[in-house]
């Protein structure tokens, strides 16, 4: 079975932590994503990578950092968290650019 | 980034057939058309895409209009596992294509 993990299902941070998602893949998949999904707003895609050490910022990067040093990982960082960084982070991998997305569970962050 | 519109939210009754709308005026002639559905607590999964043709598969069938400017997800008989957020992405057409989600349509179903 294909497998997207995400390290953390819930987290609660404060107000300037630095807070790290971690997400693996197992498919050998070239590219991964990070979104946050809020209500009323859908997902948002925050930066994607094609390719180990690349990267592409999405819709809404501001306040968001990544790091692909391994294929398999893909890390979404908050250098320094703010309340309205509150939400459902889900993770994603594909094949190519026409394949199939697949999700992780999703970590649902709160900063206080 | 070409952009779709869905409704906000559609009933549906359990074992009929279900037809969600998605627009797509602005679609380039390299964009697939993809849906993804999210259960309540889960992730989104996929669902079907296509380009030009219409597509089935175990889940359901995509209807593609021949201008490509509408697509029209199909669930033959709604079950009440159906009942999620349904998600009509446009991307995929080429190199460092990414898929951008909206709100998508939320669909309900009455047993």
């Amino acid at each position: 079975d294909v497998k997207v993990t995400q390290s953390s299902r819930y987290l609660v941070k404060r107000t300037g932590e630095k807070v790290f998602l971690e997400c693996v893949q197992d498919m050998d998949h070239e590219n991964m994503f990070w979104y946050r999904q809020d209500p009323g707003l859908g997902l948002r895609l925050i930066y994607f990578s094609y390719d180990v050490k690349m990267k592409e910022k999405g819709d809404i990067p501001e306040g968001y950092s990544v790091s692909r040093e391994k294929k398999e990982r893909f890390s979404l960082i908050l250098e320094s968290a703010s309340t309205n960084q509150t939400s459902m982070y889900l993770c994603a991998s594909s094949f190519g650019w026409t394949g199939e997305l697949f999700f992780g569970e999703g970590s649902r962050l709160t900063v206080l | 980034d070409a952009k779709t519109t869905q409704p906000n939210s559609m009933e549906s009754n359990e074992e009929e057939p279900v037809h969600l709308p998605c627009n797509h005026s602005t679609i380039s002639g390299t964009d697939y058309i993809h849906w993804y559905r999210q259960l309540p607590s889960q992730g989104p999964e996929y669902v079907i895409h296509g380009l030009t043709s219409n597509v089935n598969n175990r889940m359901a069938s995509l209807a593609i209009a021949e201008d490509r400017k509408s697509s029209t997800l199909i669930l033959h008989r709604a079950t009440l596992r159906d009942a999620a957020v349904y998600y009509c992405i446009l991307g995929g057409g080429g190199a460092n294509s990414k898929l951008t989600f909206g709100k998508g349509i939320t669909l309900s179903v009455r047993p």
